[in-house]
């Protein structure tokens, strides 16, 4: 079973639109982390926020959690095609493990 | 580029074989992680190892087991593989912090397709 649920399950952005993808999670978390994966090679870590955190930034990445409401959200500004990719949560409890998601699939038109 | 390398790349395999998956861990990480990827899935874990032990493991059966080495590098074994272990096999490498809950770096993957 999976902890986390992305929505939507797709996405098609017109490069330099934005790009917002949320992900909602069952229990109490540490820290909640986004993940790139492009045709289905390698995880690619994208941005950690911890439980204590609302919002972070890096680069054209903006992630913000709400653990009341047990839901994160990213945002990609100024898409680029580079960005067409499926984009995972994970959510990290006190244990050794990461649970992800089924993935946000996302498609920028150039 | 994470320094994760993982081999083969892809296999192909008949029912009630066995296969063995290699990993090589980041220089530095201490700490491997075992995920499966089903096509049009997220990762589920496996399995983890810290510091040659196992460490921690997900709900797959015992037919379903690993080894990690004093260099830190991983394999994963799958027994009598069934159509539903292929899938994509992913490793990633980390260093336990006190949270036990850091970033992972990913390998490329071995794709694994069982006939």
């Amino acid at each position: 079973s999976q902890q986390g649920e992305e929505d939507p399950q797709a996405l098609s952005i017109q490069e330099g639109e934005n790009a917002t993808m949320n992900c909602s999670y069952k229990t109490s978390i540490n820290n909640l982390q986004w993940y790139r994966q492009n045709s289905g090679r390698g995880l690619v870590h994208l941005i950690l926020i911890r439980s204590n955190e609302r919002e972070k930034h890096s680069g054209r990445l903006r992630v913000t959690l709400d653990t009341s409401k047990k839901s994160s959200s990213l945002l990609i500004t100024a898409s680029r095609a580079a960005d067409t990719a499926s984009y995972f949560c994970a959510t990290a409890t006190n244990d050794y493990k990461l649970s992800f998601g089924a993935g946000t699939t996302v498609t920028v038109r150039a | 580029e994470t320094g994760v390398t993982q081999s083969p790349t892809h296999l192909i395999k008949t029912r009630g074989q066995q296969v063995t998956l290699r990993c090589s861990s980041q220089s530095g990480h201490n700490t491997v992680s075992w995920y499966q990827q089903a096509l049009g899935q997220g990762p589920q874990f496996i399995f983890q190892y810290y510091r040659e032990e196992e460490n921690g493991r997900g709900n797959f059966p015992p037919r379903f087991s690993g080894l990690q080495f004093p260099n830190y590098s991983s394999e994963l074994n799958v027994n009598a593989l069934e159509l539903d272990d292929s899938a994509l096999y992913l490793c990633a490498s980390s260093s336990l912090d006190r949270d036990h809950t850091g970033e992972l770096f990913f390998g490329e993957g071995s794709r694994l397709t069982v006939l």
